[in-house]
């Protein structure tokens, strides 16, 4: 298995473009979580989603941002409009839905916002 | 919702010695206990965990304890390496949010 797959890998854009970051888990996992990590605030939740259903998007800081699952094996996380203060590290994570199972990351998706 | 906290934040060993990270967690009902090795630059990677039902599970070098009762675990890296360097994340979890540490950043010195 190839693993959690995001892409891109990296991203530049400037303030007010919208971006998109997308998310394919590993086969068979029907959990999906994605995360952003900064210096300052560390690992931080943003949203899960089980069996393509978003179960707590309490993580995700505004409007601007949105997930969707349209099928077990996509995901995508939209910024519209991107400000500088969304730069960060973004990961992806893919689990069973069970009580303790292991997460796998993706490699994330480093966002720069001019 | 459940909290963690992780201590220290940074540590720094020789070659050769021992590291020990710990973490606490506020919810009873957690009963799965991850612990993740983020290097550089890459993912957070999976190294070790502890379901509740076992005090204490070893793989060579790295070792993890849970105490339930004073809702507490551990993480223990014997022998440490300079490829031991790195951002060590815990968690918990009563289902399918993990609930994670702030990371601790670990220095070993050649």
């Amino acid at each position: 298995d190839a693993g959690v797959i995001q892409s891109p890998r990296h991203e530049v854009t400037e303030m007010g473009q919208e971006v998109t970051l997308r998310c394919k888990p590993i086969s068979g996992h029907n959990s999906l979580f994605w995360y952003r990590q900064t210096m300052m605030r560390g690992l931080e939740l943003l949203i899960y989603f089980n069996n393509n259903v978003p179960i707590d998007d309490s993580g995700m800081p505004e409007d601007r941002f949105s997930a969707k699952m349209p099928n077990a094996s996509f995901s995508t996380l939209k910024i519209q409009p991107s400000e500088p203060r969304d730069s960060a590290v973004y990961f992806c994570a893919s689990s069973l839905v069970q009580g303790g199972s292991t997460q796998y990351f993706g490699p994330g998706t480093r966002l720069t916002v001019l | 919702g459940e909290n963690v906290e992780q201590h220290p934040s940074t540590l720094s060993v020789q070659e050769g010695d021992s590291a020990v990270i710990k973490c606490t967690y506020s919810d009873s009902a957690s009963n799965y206990f991850p612990w993740y090795k983020q290097e550089l630059g890459k993912r957070p990677q999976l190294i070790i965990d502890i379901r509740s039902n076992v005090g204490e599970k070893k793989d060579q070098r790295i070792a993890v304890t849970l105490n339930k009762t004073a809702k507490h675990f551990s993480l223990h890296i014997t022998e440490t390496q300079p490829e031991d360097s790195a951002v060590y994340f815990c968690a918990a979890t009563t289902g399918n949010q993990f609930y994670f540490g702030t990371g601790t950043s670990l220095t070993v010195i050649p």
